[in-house]
């Protein structure tokens, strides 16, 4: 079975630095590209960016190239979205999906790591 | 960042079907790309529901249907059930702008 499993939610102030993970399980991790989707509150859905773990291969979207950081551990099949310097508007619920095989879609989703910032 | 334009809210009685439109342009859904959709039930994550224009993924019931033309896609709902209530979202792919992955912006089904 296909599992995207999020780390817990991240209480933080602005200025601090972030990572959350998104571990995956349950097919090979290494094939499948991992994206990363923003909701803020009451809000739509954003693509953020998206990373193919067998090379590191990302593409940022441009409304968040320069904002976050994309990575991945293929030894612990884990995805990774870093902030160096939170502000308050990235408070939302951050979302790791994994691309479909064939068709540029998000088959599988975490279940999301809700991320507050406040001072 | 692209998006895709839906309605913001629909709304239909139980048994009634509702139909969604999302709205794109000549370099997403109008330059060939498939229309996916999915569901978000309130506190939940999205779920895949429809992905190239029409196919419906293993356990979606046969009530949820997608359909496209030309820049517009649609998912029709049939005998709309009161766990039909939630969030729907399109996705396409735009090529333009290294913005890839772009959504719609959402609408709220109501099951009155």
């Amino acid at each position: 079975e296909v599992q995207l499993v999020q780390s817990g939610a991240e209480v933080k102030k602005p200025g601090e630095s972030l990572k959350i993970s998104c571990k995956a399980s349950g097919y090979m991790f290494i094939n499948y590209w991992i994206g990363w989707v923003r909701q803020m509150p009451g809000r739509g859905l954003e693509w953020m960016g998206i990373i193919y773990p067998d090379d590191s291969d990302i593409t940022y979207s441009p409304s968040f190239q320069g904002q976050v950081t994309v990575s991945v551990d293929r030894s612990i099949a884990t995805a990774y979205l870093q902030w160096s310097s939170l502000k308050a508007s990235d408070t939302a619920i951050y979302y790791c999906a994994r691309r479909g095989d064939s068709f540029l879609n998000f088959d599988y989703w975490g279940q999301g790591t809700v991320v507050t910032v406040s001072s | 960042q692209s998006v895709l334009t839906q309605p913001p809210s629909v709304s239909g009685a139980p048994g009634q079907t509702v139909t969604i439109s999302c709205t794109g342009s000549s370099s997403d859904i109008g330059a060939g790309y498939d229309v996916h959709w999915y569901q978000q039930l309130a506190g939940t994550a999205p779920k895949l529901l429809i992905f190239r224009d029409n196919k419906r993924p293993s356990g979606v019931p046969d009530r949820f249907s997608g359909s496209k033309s030309g820049a517009t896609a649609s998912l029709a709902i049939t005998g709309l059930q009161a766990e039909d209530e939630a969030e729907y979202y399109c996705q396409s792919f735009d090529s333009s702008l290294n913005d890839f992955y772009v959504f719609g912006t959402g609408t709220k089904v109501t099951v009155l």
